[in-house]
């Protein structure tokens, strides 16, 4: 079946620097999403790519997905204590009707 | 106000006992969704439903059950052949399959 990894699991800053989570499919997707769970919270839709190699801003958050429609990340620049929680990124394959989430990566940000 | 509602927040059971954990949403989504949390894990699909009286398994489904006799209900049923139902429980709903999906604030179940 379709599986969706991501790394780091874990990531731990300091407010002002930037911070990357990655996501890999082993198959190719014809989407994916990213969602954002705060610390007791639940999952909040943050963005959706379709297209390859296509690039999305918001704010300080820059999305990426892959040419080969594989992989994609997730870049923050200079994190703010409001950033902390886990980013999960979804994917979903070619003819599949649901998503497959990855485990996601927790970020904690010190003053 | 619009939005999914999942009740209770907090849910205890005694082994061997079945419980219904409850998700209502009135955005008036076609396609409803049940996810299992473990601490360290993602999200993991339980059952899902894309229109009234239809659904599908998910890759958990043991142990579990659904209905889906109302477009804004799904209610899921832990029953006592799940073995570890110890988790938070994630509702979601979206227009349709292929579109974003919004979730309910979740429900935390205990088997003591």
């Amino acid at each position: 079946g379709q599986q969706v990894m991501q790394i780091p699991q874990y990531q731990h800053v300091q407010e002002g620097e930037d911070f990357t989570t990655y996501c890999n499919s082993s198959t190719t997707l014809s989407n994916i999403q990213w969602y954002k769970q705060r610390p007791g919270g639940h999952p909040v839709f943050l963005i959706q790519l379709v297209k390859s190699g296509e690039v999305k801003k918001q704010k300080r958050l820059t999305f990426q997905f892959g040419e080969a429609k594989k992989n994609s990340s997730l870049h923050i620049t200079a994190t703010q204590t409001t950033d902390v929680g886990t980013y999960f990124c979804a994917g979903r394959g070619s003819g599949y009707s649901t998503l497959t989430f990855g485990k996601g990566t927790m970020l904690l940000v010190s003053p | 106000d619009g939005g999914i509602t999942q009740s209770p927040k907090y849910l205890f059971r005694k082994e061997g006992q079945n419980v219904t954990l409850s998700c209502e949403q009135n955005l008036n989504h076609d396609a409803m969704y049940w996810y299992r949390q473990d601490p360290g894990q993602g999200l993991r699909l339980i059952y899902y439903s894309q229109i009234v009286n239809d659904f599908q398994k998910g890759d958990i489904a043991e142990g579990y059950s659904v209905s889906r006799e109302k477009k804004e209900s799904f209610p899921l049923t832990v029953t006592s052949a799940q073995k570890n139902p110890t988790a938070f429980y994630l509702c979601a709903s979206s227009p349709d399959r292929e579109e974003t999906q919004y979730f309910g604030p979740g429900t935390r179940l205990l088997v003591l």
